[in-house]
């Protein structure tokens, strides 16, 4: 089996500051993605990549970029951090078959925290 | 747009006691189906997924879900819940145009009173 591993666990910052969550899968998945879960609102999601060096936005990708430099890694980053931005951000990966669709799998996330 | 509706944001069941977390989606095709679960401080794993076949799919520890086209319907069931079901469960949707996006719930709390 494979494992997604998130970096740092945890990521303190100040109000303003550019932020970057680290993202490292090795499944060999093609896509990769970023969530952001708030309590009360399920996930959203905020940017994925279908391969190496591409960038699809998602729903909620203002005031975020990415970036998808190796097939194995895609890293977000919070443009300048605001107060209500602290959430959990997830990464995940998927492989899709015509049987079943995309089946994610999730990395144990990211708690940003801006004071 | 594909979407999905968990109605109920927390439901607590007593230890032994059966269990049913409802679903409904919107999506004018016949969608993938998934019900994922995010333990405390940890990220989300898949439970069971639906795309065709028997609308009755069976996932792991006990857990099974029934597709309802006529309900747009999706429901998690299980027959005796156990403390450890104690979690969070997300029901997603995604189109069968090999799209790389799923759509998520708000999410259901589950609670387990012993």
């Amino acid at each position: 089996g494979g494992i997604i591993t998130q970096t740092p666990k945890f990521l303190i910052g100040q109000e303003g500051q550019k932020l970057t969550l680290k993202c490292q899968q090795n499944f060999n998945h093609d896509t990769m993605y970023w969530y952001r879960q708030d309590s009360g609102k399920g996930l959203r999601l905020i940017y994925y990549s279908i391969t190496e060096n591409d960038l699809q936005k998602g729903d909620l990708s203002e005031g975020y970029d990415a970036s998808r430099e190796k097939k194995s890694s895609f890293s977000l980053t919070v443009t300048s951090a605001q107060k209500n931005e602290m959430a959990v951000f997830l990464c995940a990966s998927s492989i899709w078959d015509r049987y079943s669709g995309n089946t994610l799998y999730f990395g144990e996330g990211s708690r940003l925290i801006v004071v | 747009a594909q979407s999905v509706t968990q109605p109920d944001a927390r439901v607590t069941v007593s230890e032994g006691a059966s269990l049913q977390l409802r679903c409904k989606y919107s999506y004018s095709g016949t969608p993938y189906l998934f019900w994922y679960v995010q333990y405390p401080r940890q990220g989300l794993q898949l439970l069971l997924k639906y795309y065709s076949g028997d609308p009755v799919v069976q996932g792991v520890n006990g857990f099974e879900a029934e597709f309802i086209k006529s309900n747009s319907s999706f429901h998690l069931r299980k027959a005796s819940v156990h403390w450890s079901d104690s979690a969070v469960y997300f029901c997603a949707v995604s189109d069968t145009e090999g799209a790389d996006r799923l759509t998520f719930g708000k999410g259901t709390q589950l609670i387990i009173q012993p």
